[in-house]
């Protein structure tokens, strides 16, 4: 019964060639963030969509993109990796509206290794 | 100053010891803290809530103080299987989780 699925599990890219990271849930929960999480730091919000708003972190580079095609699904794309964005990415979700969250689902994460 | 400060430990205890862990977050207008646990190279996963009140989860206890804006966790005789690192997370405003660095538990046998 996942209900917050990533996809892959472990992905190897090149230096400087474009990558996409996938997630899809079945919560029918209107917001999805994309986290990034490096060895021993706690995890980053890179950006989220609140339905269909796309908020960006302010420190976010401009080599993250996202795509939220539907409620469904979410991409996270890096444009040019750099060695420095091998790390954890994680997406999450939660129910929110009114000023209130009722909760995150984390998926299992995207392990990325620039080589 | 980060938003949400954690010592990062490691804190390593005997099996059965009780240990404690703070956390301070700086944005009084905070409305929502939980506990995570993340085990090595896994995904967070919710421990509990924090409440105003403090609340009790079987050997796990999390309390709020608002005017210190302070969280702990205490964790009462503890077991092998306790040991992963914990995160403090704050909600700010309806939307954004922020992680504190996580403090590393190793209980050993």
């Amino acid at each position: 019964d996942a209900m917050v699925i990533q996809n892959p599990r472990y992905q190897v890219t090149q230096f400087g060639k474009p990558v996409t990271l996938s997630c899809s849930q079945t919560l029918n929960h209107n917001v999805m963030y994309w986290y990034q999480q490096k060895s021993s730091q706690a995890p980053k919000l890179l950006f989220h969509y609140y339905d269909k708003d796309f908020n960006n972190e302010a420190d976010t580079p401009d080599n993250f993109q996202s795509r939220r095609p539907n409620t469904s699904f979410c991409f996270l794309d890096i444009r040019s990796p750099g060695l420095g964005d091998a790390a954890m990415y994680l997406c999450a979700t939660s129910r929110a509206g009114q000023g209130l969250n009722y909760g995150y689902t984390f998926g299992s994460g995207t392990r990325l290794t620039v080589v | 100053r980060k938003e949400v400060e954690q010592d990062p430990g490691p804190f390593n205890v005997p099996e059965g010891a009780t240990v404690a862990f703070n956390c301070t977050y700086s944005n009084s207008a905070s409305q929502s803290f939980f506990w995570y646990r993340q085990d090595c190279r896994k995904e967070p996963k919710l421990l509990m809530s924090v409440y105003s009140s403090g609340n009790e989860d079987g050997r796990f206890t999390a309390q709020l103080n608002r005017a210190s804006q302070y969280i702990s966790l205490l964790i009462r005789d503890s077991k092998l299987s306790d040991s992963a690192t914990y995160l403090c997370v704050v909600i700010q405003g309806a939307q954004k989780l922020v992680f504190g660095q996580g403090t590393r538990l190793t209980i050993n046998p």
